[in-house]
């Protein structure tokens, strides 16, 4: 069965630093997404994603924030200079054209800044 | 701003029961819903949805119900399997968009 995919499954780094956090998508999946949790708290929307462009974003997603889809298969996010409260887990999901509303998300990636 | 919320942090239920998990929302213009379940380590899960325009969806052993005036919105599974034991997500989302509005989540623990 087709699934999502993110790497690296847990992400340390020193405040101030950039990450990359990456996404396999659904092959066949137009929509892209990114949400995060940070510990104990609920799943936060970040960013959507469609025809290579961002379709919506949060209050969250400032400019501290970017995401990419370099190739054909990747989706990235970006944090420029990381803080201690970007700490979370971060989820990647994926979602056909037409059916959207189901969402597919990756394990997600847990991002701990020191 | 909590515009989906579940006050029920955990639940347990015994194997063969009927475990209920519920939501409520603010939002009135929400008019997509979507029950995510999530084991420990791993990504969501879509469970079931619904549509505004229904009151009641069904697929197997899970219901989903919607209350539009009360603005409520509850997940029936039964019986209950020692499987089904997660983190249940409700959300929510407008038309108008495809940002989802997730819940706090509740934490079910079907007991053998």
């Amino acid at each position: 069965e087709p699934e999502v995919t993110q790497t690296p499954s847990h992400q340390v780094t020193q405040m101030g630093q950039e990450v990359i956090l990456r996404c396999v998508p659904i092959s066949n999946h137009l929509y892209f997404y990114w949400y995060r949790q940070i510990l104990g708290q609920k799943v936060e929307f970040l960013v959507s994603f469609y025809n290579n462009e961002i379709s919506e974003k949060s209050e969250i997603f400032d400019d501290q924030f970017s995401v990419e889809r370099p190739d054909g298969s990747n989706f990235t996010l970006k944090i420029r200079s990381t803080k201690l409260e970007d700490s979370a887990m971060y989820f990647c999901a994926s979602s056909e054209e037409g059916t959207n509303y189901e969402q597919y998300f990756g394990p997600g990636t847990r991002l701990t800044v020191t | 701003d909590q515009q989906v919320k579940q006050n029920s942090p955990s639940l347990s239920v015994q194997e063969g029961r009927i475990s209920i998990l519920n939501c409520d929302y603010t939002n009135s213009m929400f008019d997509y819903f979507l029950w995510y379940k999530k084991y420990p380590a791993e990504g969501p899960t879509f469970l079931i949805s619904i549509s505004s325009i229904k009151d009641k969806n069904e697929d197997g052993r899970f219901t989903v119900f919607l209350n539009k005036s009360a603005k409520h919105l509850s997940l029936h599974i039964v019986p209950s399997q020692p499987g089904d034991s997660a983190v249940y997500f409700c959300a929510a989302t407008l038309n108008t968009g495809n940002q989802f509005y997730f819940g706090t989540g509740t934490s079910l623990t079907v007991i053998p």
